[in-house]
């Protein structure tokens, strides 16, 4: 496809277990970025990739959160241990120009 | 760090009329852009419009403008003849000007329209 895909679409999963979303970004898109919207906390950054750089994991909120990039494209978020208050919309965005973020249709989690 | 406010949290409008959605932040950078983004319920993201904070003239996407404010830090939506596809969440958005990087958001403007 053309877009930003995110799966799996959504996720319900119990307290304690470790859940991984996964986020194809746009061919050729050199940057992929992974946001949280919840309702208490709106919309936060967590990480990004650019190219072969060292990402910038500033946003991520505890060590139970980790992403990969493999081969510069495909891209997963991992979180370990789930809380409730992990309950969120994740979305991954992709860009090849340094401005223009595109983003995905994102992965409800739901932590029981 | 960069601050995104949105003060209304709601806004309706009819069909065919014109609204506003007000956005000010707060930053010491010099140079950034700001966005302006819809979300439907779908949640699927869509960037409505950009703009250089270098530049002074606003951006304008067909129905879709901005009022820039450098000075005031001030960076308002106006909609012209909405539609009822323009019913989303709209959030407004900060991004400083180096390679690549974050989105700052704000808290978001729910707008309905009304037929």
């Amino acid at each position: 496809g053309a877009g930003v895909s995110q799966s799996p679409s959504n996720k319900v999963t119990e307290k304690g277990k470790d859940v991984e979303l996964r986020c194809d970004p746009i061919s050729g898109h050199t940057a992929l970025y992974w946001y949280r919207q919840s309702l208490g906390q709106g919309l936060e950054f967590l990480i990004y990739f650019q190219g072969n750089s060292a990402p910038d994991k500033s946003g991520l909120p505890s060590d139970r959160f980790s992403a990969e990039r493999t081969g510069g494209s495909v891209s997963t978020l991992t979180i370990q241990r789930t809380q409730q208050e992990d309950s969120a919309v994740y979305l991954c965005a992709s860009s090849r120009t340094s401005d223009l973020q595109f983003f995905g249709p994102g992965t409800r989690l739901t932590v029981l | 760090a960069q601050t995104v406010t949105q003060s209304q949290p709601e806004m309706s409008v009819q069909e065919a009329e014109t609204v506003t959605l007000s956005c000010t932040y707060d930053t010491s950078e010099n140079n950034y852009y700001l966005f302006w983004y819809k979300q439907p319920p779908s949640r699927q993201m869509i960037l409505v419009i950009r703009q250089e904070a270098y530049k002074q003239q606003n951006a304008t996407e067909n129905r879709f403008s901005v009022n820039f404010q450098k000075a005031a830090k001030s960076f308002s939506l106006k909609i012209s003849d909405s539609q009822l596809g323009d019913t989303a969440m709209y959030f407004c958005a900060f991004m400083k000007g180096t390679s690549y990087g974050k989105l700052t958001f704000g808290q978001g403007t729910i707008l309905t329209v009304h037929p």
